[in-house]
Formats: structure tokens, C-alpha cells, sequence
């Protein structure tokens, strides 16, 4: 079956530092790979997506890029900011009769001052 | 892109009771869907919602435990019945993005409803 593993939490970061969260998955076909973000208190927002091997999702400076060779989907920031602090997700849709996404288990981001 | 609604936002119950969760949606929307969210875990999907027919249960979850309401294309209501401290996680309701020239956008969600049973 399709699943998504994501680097442990939490990360703490100092403010303008180099963001990297892992995430690889396993899936059939050719998914879409999305990052949500989950802000204190709120619901989850779609950050980014790359729906084929090689796009480059990219929103608010983040960025992610669907390696197909790797199974990867890894989210970049250069320059974090304290408004950045959430829980990031990982997810795929593997389409073929499922409208369900998958679902990593979440990394927690703080960034201090 | 839609907005949703959720509610209530969080609740404590007593074991053995029921907690109705609603979902509203700014636009109409075909399928409606039900994740649960436990403490620490990953969203998992409960059941998705289309309107004018009972709802699809994934594996794991049964329509006497979650039975889940969609009646009109903006609506869905999930019940937790009989809850258990088990049953403390958070549920969130999402809509699929509007498709433009065939291509997914993805998922929306709601803000969640933070479950504690005691």
C-alpha cells in the first residue's frame, strides 16, 4: 500500500536559518505529493504540490521537488521565520479508484528569535 | 478555492455519550471526506461523503460508530457514537479543490474538532 514517512520532530530552528524536512514515500503509479501546513490552533493548508517527477512545488519561499528516482519530496526553505513555526505534513494521492491522501505523521517546527 | 467551516471547534464528553461534528462549505462540492487525526499519528481517513448516497467507510471504521450525514452539496455531519477515551482525537472534514482543466489541486480542510473523552 501507498505511505509516507517524514523526518521526527520537533525542530528547532534560530530565525534566517536553512530549513530541510525529509519526506520519502512508497506508492503505486505515479502519485501527487503535496506539503500541508498546520498552524496552532487552525486547520490544515495546502503549502505546496508537484503532481510529476521533477516539478517544483514552491509557495511563501518554501520548495519541494518530486524525485521520482528517490521516492522524495523533501521541503526547503532558506531563511526561516518565527511566523514559520507549524506542523508541516507530507502527503501523496495515488488516484486509481481512491480519493484518499496519505498522510506522514507530521513534523513540528518551531523557529526562535 | 473553498472554506470550511467546522464545528464545534473542541469538546470534552463522558464516556458512553455522542458528539455531532458539522462541516460547511462556502461552495458546492461533490465529495466531502472524514479524516481522524490521534495524538501523534498521521491523518487517517474515515469515511467519504457523497451527497444523495451513504457514505464509503474505510477499513477500520463502521457506519454504526461514525455515521456521517451529506444532506445537500455545502453539509456533511460526522457522530461519534458510544466514545471512548480511545475515541479522543481530532476530526477534521476536507473538500477536494476545485478542478481546473482536469488537474487536482488537491485537498481543503477544516480548522478540526479537538475530541477529549473522559
Amino acid at each position: 500500500g501507498n505511505s509516507v514517512t517524514q523526518m521526527e520532530g520537533p525542530v528547532t530552528l534560530s530565525e534566517e536559518a536553512f530549513l530541510t524536512i525529509n519526506c520519502t514515500y512508497t506508492a503505486t503509479g505515479y502519485p501527487s505529493l503535496f506539503w500541508y501546513v498546520q498552524y496552532p490552533g487552525e486547520g490544515l493548508q495546502l503549502l505546496l504540490k508537484a503532481t510529476k517527477a521533477d516539478d517544483k512545488g514552491s509557495n511563501k519561499g518554501f520548495e519541494a521537488t518530486y524525485r521520482k528516482e528517490t521516492t522524495s519530496f523533501h521541503l526547503e526553505k532558506g531563511s526561516v521565520q518565527v511566523s514559520d513555526s507549524a506542523v508541516y505534513f507530507c502527503a501523496l494521492y495515488s488516484g486509481a479508484g481512491s480519493y484518499q491522501l496519505t498522510f506522514g505523521k507530521g513534523t513540528k517546527l518551531s523557529v526562535i528569535p | 478555492s473553498a472554506v470550511i467551516s467546522q464545528k464545534p471547534s473542541r469538546d470534552i464528553c463522558q464516556r458512553g455519550t455522542s458528539l455531532t461534528i458539522q462541516c460547511q462549505v462556502d461552495s458546492q462540492v461533490t465529495m466531502m471526506f472524514w479524516y481522524r487525526q490521534q495524538p501523534g499519528q498521521s491523518l487517517t481517513l474515515i469515511a467519504t461523503a457523497n451527497q444523495g448516497s451513504e457514505a464509503t467507510y474505510e477499513s477500520g471504521f463502521v457506519i454504526d460508530k461514525f455515521p456521517i450525514s451529506r444532506p445537500n452539496l455545502t453539509f456533511s455531519t460526522l457522530t461519534v457514537s458510544n466514545m471512548s477515551p480511545e475515541d479522543s482525537s481530532i476530526y477534521l472534514c476536507s473538500v477536494e479543490l476545485v478542478r481546473t482543466g482536469g488537474e487536482d489541486y488537491g485537498y481543503t480542510f477544516g480548522s478540526g474538532t479537538r475530541l477529549t473523552v473522559v
